[in-house]
Protein backbone atom coordinates (compact mmCIF):
# COMPACT_ATOMS: atom_id res chain seq x y z
CA UNK A 1 0.00 0.00 0.00
CA UNK A 2 1.53 2.98 -1.07
CA UNK A 3 1.27 6.19 1.11
CA UNK A 4 0.60 9.50 -0.23
CA UNK A 5 0.31 12.47 2.60
CA UNK A 6 -0.61 15.85 2.02
CA UNK A 7 -0.17 18.93 4.55
CA UNK A 8 -1.68 20.39 6.29
CA UNK A 9 -5.13 18.63 6.67
CA UNK A 10 -6.52 21.94 6.49
CA UNK A 11 -5.73 25.56 6.29
CA UNK A 12 -7.65 29.28 7.25
CA UNK A 13 -5.86 32.31 5.17
CA UNK A 14 -6.93 35.65 4.38
CA UNK A 15 -8.20 36.94 1.59
CA UNK A 16 -5.41 38.45 -0.44
CA UNK A 17 -2.73 35.85 1.67
CA UNK A 18 -0.18 33.10 -0.47
CA UNK A 19 -0.20 29.74 0.29
CA UNK A 20 1.23 26.67 -0.42
CA UNK A 21 0.85 23.08 0.54
CA UNK A 22 2.49 19.78 0.04
CA UNK A 23 1.73 16.28 -1.02
CA UNK A 24 4.70 13.79 -0.41
CA UNK A 25 5.09 10.13 -1.85
CA UNK A 26 7.05 7.44 -2.39
CA UNK A 27 9.50 8.12 -4.98
CA UNK A 28 10.10 4.43 -6.59
CA UNK A 29 8.00 3.53 -9.89
CA UNK A 30 6.80 7.22 -10.23
CA UNK A 31 4.95 7.77 -13.13
CA UNK A 32 2.65 10.94 -12.67
CA UNK A 33 1.09 13.63 -10.61
CA UNK A 34 -1.71 14.61 -10.45
CA UNK A 35 -3.64 17.79 -8.44
CA UNK A 36 -7.33 18.14 -8.71
CA UNK A 37 -9.63 20.96 -7.25
CA UNK A 38 -12.51 19.48 -5.21
CA UNK A 39 -15.51 21.75 -4.37
CA UNK A 40 -17.69 20.92 -1.99
CA UNK A 41 -21.09 18.76 -3.62
CA UNK A 42 -19.02 18.71 -7.17
CA UNK A 43 -16.94 16.29 -8.67
CA UNK A 44 -12.69 16.68 -8.71
CA UNK A 45 -11.71 18.71 -11.59
CA UNK A 46 -8.08 18.44 -12.92
CA UNK A 47 -5.31 21.14 -11.99
CA UNK A 48 -1.97 20.04 -13.65
CA UNK A 49 -0.41 16.41 -14.41
CA UNK A 50 3.12 16.48 -13.84
CA UNK A 51 5.19 14.14 -15.04
CA UNK A 52 8.59 15.01 -14.97
CA UNK A 53 11.33 15.79 -11.91
CA UNK A 54 11.84 19.79 -11.98
CA UNK A 55 8.39 20.08 -13.44
CA UNK A 56 6.57 23.54 -13.07
CA UNK A 57 3.33 23.94 -14.17
CA UNK A 58 1.03 26.94 -13.66
CA UNK A 59 -2.38 28.58 -14.17
CA UNK A 60 -3.74 31.77 -12.89
CA UNK A 61 -2.88 32.32 -10.22
CA UNK A 62 -2.07 28.54 -8.83
CA UNK A 63 1.27 26.69 -9.64
CA UNK A 64 2.76 23.40 -8.80
CA UNK A 65 5.95 22.04 -8.61
CA UNK A 66 7.87 18.68 -8.18
CA UNK A 67 10.68 17.01 -7.72
CA UNK A 68 10.85 13.14 -8.33
CA UNK A 69 13.51 12.32 -6.63
CA UNK A 70 12.93 13.28 -3.30
CA UNK A 71 9.00 12.50 -3.35
CA UNK A 72 7.03 15.78 -3.18
CA UNK A 73 5.27 18.26 -5.32
CA UNK A 74 4.12 21.54 -3.82
CA UNK A 75 0.88 23.66 -4.87
CA UNK A 76 1.15 27.46 -4.75
CA UNK A 77 -2.18 29.68 -4.45
CA UNK A 78 -0.85 33.33 -5.15
CA UNK A 79 -3.12 36.13 -3.20
CA UNK A 80 -5.76 33.68 -2.43
CA UNK A 81 -9.42 34.76 -3.18
CA UNK A 82 -12.77 33.17 -1.69
CA UNK A 83 -13.51 31.34 -4.85
CA UNK A 84 -9.88 29.49 -3.74
CA UNK A 85 -11.92 27.74 -1.04
CA UNK A 86 -11.99 23.69 -1.83
CA UNK A 87 -10.09 20.66 -1.34
CA UNK A 88 -7.09 20.38 -3.37
CA UNK A 89 -6.06 16.51 -4.05
CA UNK A 90 -2.89 14.90 -5.47
CA UNK A 91 -3.21 11.84 -7.16
CA UNK A 92 0.47 9.44 -7.60
CA UNK A 93 0.06 7.26 -11.15
CA UNK A 94 2.86 4.32 -10.08
CA UNK A 95 3.83 0.68 -10.74
CA UNK A 96 3.59 -1.52 -13.75
CA UNK A 97 -0.50 -0.76 -14.42
CA UNK A 98 0.24 2.83 -13.20
CA UNK A 99 -2.13 2.35 -10.36
CA UNK A 100 -3.22 5.51 -8.69
CA UNK A 101 -3.16 6.40 -4.91
CA UNK A 102 -4.88 9.39 -4.31
CA UNK A 103 -3.78 12.05 -1.05
CA UNK A 104 -6.35 12.84 1.88
CA UNK A 105 -6.40 16.27 0.52
CA UNK A 106 -5.29 19.71 1.89
CA UNK A 107 -9.26 21.60 2.61
CA UNK A 108 -8.41 25.80 1.99
CA UNK A 109 -10.86 28.01 3.64
CA UNK A 110 -10.02 31.88 2.08
CA UNK A 111 -11.72 34.09 4.56
CA UNK A 112 -13.00 37.68 2.76
CA UNK B 1 -19.38 19.01 -25.11
CA UNK B 2 -20.99 16.53 -22.25
CA UNK B 3 -19.08 16.10 -19.64
CA UNK B 4 -18.40 12.24 -17.53
CA UNK B 5 -22.38 11.25 -17.15
CA UNK B 6 -22.83 9.28 -14.21
CA UNK B 7 -27.02 7.83 -13.09
CA UNK B 8 -28.25 7.41 -10.05
CA UNK B 9 -27.02 10.85 -8.29
CA UNK B 10 -28.44 8.75 -4.97
CA UNK B 11 -29.11 5.42 -4.42
CA UNK B 12 -30.81 4.13 -1.18
CA UNK B 13 -30.95 -0.12 -0.80
CA UNK B 14 -31.07 -2.51 1.39
CA UNK B 15 -28.36 -4.50 2.65
CA UNK B 16 -28.57 -7.90 0.35
CA UNK B 17 -30.02 -5.73 -2.43
CA UNK B 18 -28.30 -5.33 -5.69
CA UNK B 19 -27.38 -1.74 -7.28
CA UNK B 20 -26.26 -0.80 -10.71
CA UNK B 21 -24.50 2.15 -11.44
CA UNK B 22 -23.92 3.51 -15.16
CA UNK B 23 -21.17 5.96 -16.11
CA UNK B 24 -21.10 7.45 -19.30
CA UNK B 25 -17.71 8.98 -20.28
CA UNK B 26 -16.79 11.59 -22.58
CA UNK B 27 -17.28 10.41 -25.82
CA UNK B 28 -13.76 9.75 -27.68
CA UNK B 29 -12.23 8.90 -24.27
CA UNK B 30 -10.98 5.01 -24.15
CA UNK B 31 -9.67 5.51 -20.42
CA UNK B 32 -12.29 4.53 -17.91
CA UNK B 33 -11.68 4.33 -14.13
CA UNK B 34 -13.97 3.62 -11.21
CA UNK B 35 -13.13 5.41 -7.84
CA UNK B 36 -15.04 4.92 -4.32
CA UNK B 37 -15.06 7.41 -1.66
CA UNK B 38 -16.29 6.65 1.96
CA UNK B 39 -17.03 9.11 3.99
CA UNK B 40 -14.10 10.47 5.88
CA UNK B 41 -11.60 8.58 3.46
CA UNK B 42 -9.59 9.19 0.95
CA UNK B 43 -10.55 8.76 -2.69
CA UNK B 44 -9.94 4.46 -3.31
CA UNK B 45 -9.34 3.77 -7.02
CA UNK B 46 -11.51 0.51 -7.80
CA UNK B 47 -10.45 -0.58 -11.69
CA UNK B 48 -9.31 1.16 -14.82
CA UNK B 49 -10.72 0.49 -18.25
CA UNK B 50 -8.70 0.89 -21.58
CA UNK B 51 -11.70 0.40 -24.05
CA UNK B 52 -13.77 -2.30 -22.93
CA UNK B 53 -10.60 -4.28 -21.53
CA UNK B 54 -9.97 -4.15 -17.97
CA UNK B 55 -6.63 -2.42 -17.74
CA UNK B 56 -6.14 -2.87 -13.75
CA UNK B 57 -9.04 -4.20 -11.38
CA UNK B 58 -6.41 -4.68 -8.27
CA UNK B 59 -8.44 -2.24 -6.42
CA UNK B 60 -12.20 -3.87 -6.43
CA UNK B 61 -13.04 -4.64 -3.34
CA UNK B 62 -14.14 -8.43 -3.89
CA UNK B 63 -15.99 -10.28 -5.99
CA UNK B 64 -19.27 -8.59 -4.94
CA UNK B 65 -18.39 -6.28 -7.50
CA UNK B 66 -18.66 -6.73 -10.91
CA UNK B 67 -17.32 -3.73 -14.04
CA UNK B 68 -18.43 -4.25 -17.59
CA UNK B 69 -17.97 -1.64 -20.25
CA UNK B 70 -19.57 -3.11 -23.37
CA UNK B 71 -18.39 -2.04 -26.64
CA UNK B 72 -15.69 0.40 -24.80
CA UNK B 73 -18.47 2.92 -24.11
CA UNK B 74 -20.54 3.14 -21.18
CA UNK B 75 -19.81 1.35 -17.96
CA UNK B 76 -21.55 -0.43 -14.98
CA UNK B 77 -20.99 -1.35 -11.84
CA UNK B 78 -22.23 -3.55 -9.89
CA UNK B 79 -22.89 -4.70 -6.30
CA UNK B 80 -24.25 -8.06 -5.58
CA UNK B 81 -25.39 -8.21 -2.60
CA UNK B 82 -24.60 -5.08 -1.17
CA UNK B 83 -23.24 -4.45 2.33
CA UNK B 84 -23.41 -1.75 5.02
CA UNK B 85 -19.54 -1.11 4.09
CA UNK B 86 -20.18 -0.44 0.34
CA UNK B 87 -21.52 3.05 1.30
CA UNK B 88 -20.16 6.00 -0.10
CA UNK B 89 -19.59 8.04 -3.08
CA UNK B 90 -18.67 6.14 -6.56
CA UNK B 91 -16.59 8.60 -9.29
CA UNK B 92 -16.07 7.88 -12.66
CA UNK B 93 -13.77 9.40 -14.30
CA UNK B 94 -12.27 9.28 -18.32
CA UNK B 95 -9.39 10.43 -20.04
CA UNK B 96 -8.32 10.20 -23.85
CA UNK B 97 -6.62 7.99 -25.63
CA UNK B 98 -2.69 6.56 -24.60
CA UNK B 99 -1.19 5.99 -21.39
CA UNK B 100 -3.68 7.08 -18.45
CA UNK B 101 -1.20 8.55 -16.23
CA UNK B 102 -0.01 11.43 -18.41
CA UNK B 103 -3.71 12.51 -19.36
CA UNK B 104 -5.72 14.65 -17.32
CA UNK B 105 -9.31 12.77 -15.99
CA UNK B 106 -12.47 14.17 -16.02
CA UNK B 107 -14.19 13.25 -13.09
CA UNK B 108 -18.55 12.61 -13.22
CA UNK B 109 -20.42 14.28 -10.35
CA UNK B 110 -20.51 10.72 -8.27
CA UNK B 111 -23.61 8.46 -7.55
CA UNK B 112 -24.28 8.64 -3.54
CA UNK B 113 -24.55 5.00 -2.42
CA UNK B 114 -26.14 4.28 1.06
CA UNK B 115 -26.67 0.45 2.22
CA UNK B 116 -29.23 0.31 5.05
Amino acid sequence: ILNVEQSPQSLHVQEGDSTNFTCSFPSSNFYALHWYRWETAKSPEALFVMTLNGDEKKKGRISATLNTKEGYSYLYIKGSQPEDSATYLCALYSGGYQKVTFGTGTKLQVIP
Amino acid sequence: EAGVTQFPSHSVIEKGQTVTLRCDPISGHDNLYWYRRVMGKEIKFLLHFVKESKQDESGMPNNRFLAERTGGTYSTLKVQPAELEDSGVYFCASSLSGTGAYNEQFFGPGTRLTVL
